[in-house]
């Protein structure tokens, strides 16, 4: 059974970075995408991008670029997620989630418990 | 990036009650969507994929159906625990965007 295992909350001022990490156990973690996915309070779902292990390149939405970095680590089994120049908007509960299909184009079919990060002055 | 658009955004309904939630793409994506389910503060729970496919463990009053640029989420028969919030994704394109979420509510 997969699990994924996410970090604990985070308080942020506002221009400062946060990294959360995502880690995975059981089913294979190289060969499926890893996504990271937001919910600002009281709002929908929204997608920030992704990453699969076994390759070099992560895949981002427009919205996101130049803000967020995707890597993972394979000898330990964890994605991470950094969001960089932290704005009060950026206020959110983040999600891993696992790709059920090989490649990015997925629905998520194990999710993290999500990390609540908060940015405030 | 194509728009998901799902309707209603709140539905009361009663325990038994059949219910069905619309969601809508602004472009063709075949039959690349799925449907899931989020209560407050947890994680959410894949149901449906590839619009009809119901996703392991998942009762069977959940279906799905539709192509191209509409789909339907059905419950058959609600129960105690479905009251929660429904969300259609699509992963035909990057970026994978959701429709803005269903509350169903108790009536």
């Amino acid at each position: 059974q997969v699990q994924l295992v996410q970090s604990g909350a985070e308080v942020k001022k506002p221009g400062s970075s946060v990294k959360v990490s995502c880690k995975a156990s059981g089913g294979s973690f190289s060969s499926y995408a890893i996504s990271w996915v937001r919910q600002a309070p009281g709002q929908g779902l929204e997608w920030m991008g992704g990453i699969i292990p076994m390759f070099t390149s992560s895949n981002y939405a427009q919205k996101f670029q130049g803000r967020v970095t995707i890597t993972a680590d394979e000898s330990t089994t964890t994605a991470y997620m950094e969001l960089s120049s932290l704005r009060s908007e950026d206020t959110a509960l983040y999600f891993c989630a696992r790709g059920r299909l090989g490649g990015y184009d997925s629905d998520f079919d194990y999710w993290g418990q999500g990390t609540l990060v908060t940015v405030s002055s | 990036d194509i728009q998901m658009t799902q309707s209603p955004s709140t539905l009361s309904a009663s325990v038994g009650d059949r219910v069905t939630i619309t969601c809508r793409a602004s472009q063709s994506i075949t039959s690349w969507l799925a449907w899931y389910q989020q209560k407050p503060g947890k994680a959410p729970n894949l149901l449906i994929y590839k619009a009809s496919t119901l996703q392991s463990g998942v009762p069977s009053r959940f279906s799905g159906s539709g192509s191209g640029t509409e789909f339907t989420l059905t419950i058959s028969s609600l129960q105690p625990d479905d009251f929660a919030t429904y969300y259609c994704q699509q992963y035909n394109s990057s970026p994978y965007t959701f429709g803005q979420g269903t509350k169903l509510e108790i009536k």
